[in-house]
């Protein structure tokens, strides 16, 4: 069965240092798809990064970077020179398959704070 | 264009009653979702639909129903609303052939059932 895991409830990072939240996760597909969301205070869910199983190379969107080791399944997601409009709740999620409509679940979550 | 609609955005209900939360998208989207989360928790997938017509449960399905209207629009029903089901909705699609079907959210429904 799925199952996303962030053992990180809180995390505190200092501004413009960069920081890791952590991911890992348990499949048994060969093919599936990894996303890190952001949720601001104000409720909305904002997709920031992908990484496909079989991308060899680690996905980056701007300040955003995954670090995707397969063979330990995790799935970090690093915020390089952190801002103050970074502090919100970040969920890393998991899709099995290859196209859209398949399952996808999400972690429980962390909360980065950005501190000035 | 207004990607993923939610309505209502606030709800109260008394238990028992039913109530049916609408979702619609212009994306062109095949693949929508329901989510609930909770509280300081994430997100737990209720129902899903990987394209018009079909429709499959999710981790926590007890309590709701779905419909997949068309290709558009992804319902969700409470039947006898029970005050476990207080949570916030959110309704989501993805599909872009060949893309990374990433999940495009609604802004959510803050239902309270008391």
């Amino acid at each position: 069965a799925q199952k996303i895991t962030q053992t990180q409830p809180g995390m505190f990072v200092q501004e413009k240092e960069a920081v890791t939240l952590d991911c890992t996760y348990d499949t048994s597909d060969q093919s599936y798809g990894l996303f890190w969301y952001k949720q601001p205070s104000s409720g909305e869910m904002i997709f920031l990064i992908y990484q496909g199983s079989y991308d060899e190379q680690n996905a980056t969107e701007g300040r955003y970077s995954l670090n995707f080791q397969k063979a330990r399944k995790s799935a970090n997601l690093v915020i390089s020179a952190s801002q103050l409009g970074d502090s919100a709740m970040y969920f890393c999620a998991m899709r099995e398959g290859n196209t859209g409509g398949f399952k996808t679940i999400f972690g429980a979550g962390t909360r980065l704070f950005v501190k000035a | 264009n207004a990607g993923v609609t939610q309505t209502p955005k606030f709800q109260v209900l008394k238990t028992g009653q039913s109530m049916t939360l609408q979702c619609a998208q212009d994306m062109n989207h095949n693949s929508m979702y329901w989510y609930r989360q909770d509280p300081g928790m994430g997100l737990r997938l209720i129902y899903y639909s990987a394209s018009e017509g079909t429709t499959d449960k999710g981790e926590v399905p007890n309590g709701y129903n779905v419909s997949r209207l068309n290709k558009r629009e992804f319902s969700l029903r409470l039947e006898s609303a029970a005050p476990s089901q207080t949570s916030v909705y959110f309704c989501a699609s993805s599909g872009a052939p060949g893309g990374r079907y990433e999940q495009y959210f609604g802004p959510g429904t803050r239902l309270t059932v008391t």
